[in-house]
């Protein structure tokens, strides 16, 4: 069971390159999260989706594309990086059906945009 | 829309108590969440309060006033280990779509 898989860990992009973050869930939830986090900002969601087959814009959706792939992945796209996208993302995923706050994290991807 | 504010910072020392306050604004509640982030690490699920009260876990205890629209989390005996960012988080108003919105977190500094 390794929980919310997140890929790569790492990554430098130059300003205009695309590229996708990916994350995957074995915990059979029926929520995922893109969250990115800056200094002093605290977490701020991107997008999420409640569910398979929806996907919904969070505080700060600007700039981004998600895809509900399946149950078990959703991922994070970048079309044009800028400077400004430089920061910690982090996927989270949560439990189906019931009112409950505890998300579970990825480790988290690095990335940099020169 | 929802806001929380947190302190920026709070250094304690080895053994102490610690209190990290979380004051909200939202158009809906549903309850106050803690989180655990460590430098470099993913954050990781502490307490949840509903109700008002306090929830104790081990060390930790967490405690909310809806009346007040205010929280806290109490960590004793505190141990070097606990030296991590905390969040409060609270769900967005719309109720089943159960999204998190984090608080700019506290920066415990426990020293020996």
């Amino acid at each position: 069971n390794a929980g919310v898989t997140q890929t790569p860990k790492f990554q430098v992009l130059k300003t205009g390159q695309s590229m996708t973050l990916q994350c995957a869930q074995d915990m059979n939830h029926n929520s995922m999260y893109w969250y990115r986090q800056d200094p002093g900002m605290g977490l701020r969601l991107i997008y999420y989706s409640a569910s398979e087959g929806t996907t919904d814009k969070g505080e700060v959706p600007n700039g981004y594309n998600v895809s509900r792939l399946n149950k078990r992945e959703f991922s994070l796209r970048l079309e044009s990086a800028a400077p400004s996208q430089t920061s910690v993302y982090f996927c989270a995923s949560n439990r189906p059906g019931r009112i409950n706050e505890k998300l579970f994290f990825g480790s988290g991807t690095q990335l940099s945009v020169l | 829309g929802q806001s929380l504010e947190q302190p920026s910072e709070v250094t304690a020392v080895e053994g102490a108590i610690v209190q990290m306050n979380c004051t909200y604004q939202t158009s809906g509640f549903y309850g106050l969440s803690w989180y655990q982030q460590h430098d470099g690490g993913a954050p990781t699920f502490l307490s949840y309060n509903a109700l008002d009260g306090l929830e104790e876990t081990g060390r930790f205890s967490s405690f909310l006033s809806r009346s007040d629209s205010y929280g806290y989390l109490l960590l004793q005996e505190l141990q070097m280990k606990d030296s991590a960012s905390y969040f409060c988080a609270v769900r967005d108003q719309g109720g089943a779509t159960n999204k998190l919105i984090f608080g700019t977190g506290t920066l415990l500094a426990v020293q020996p």
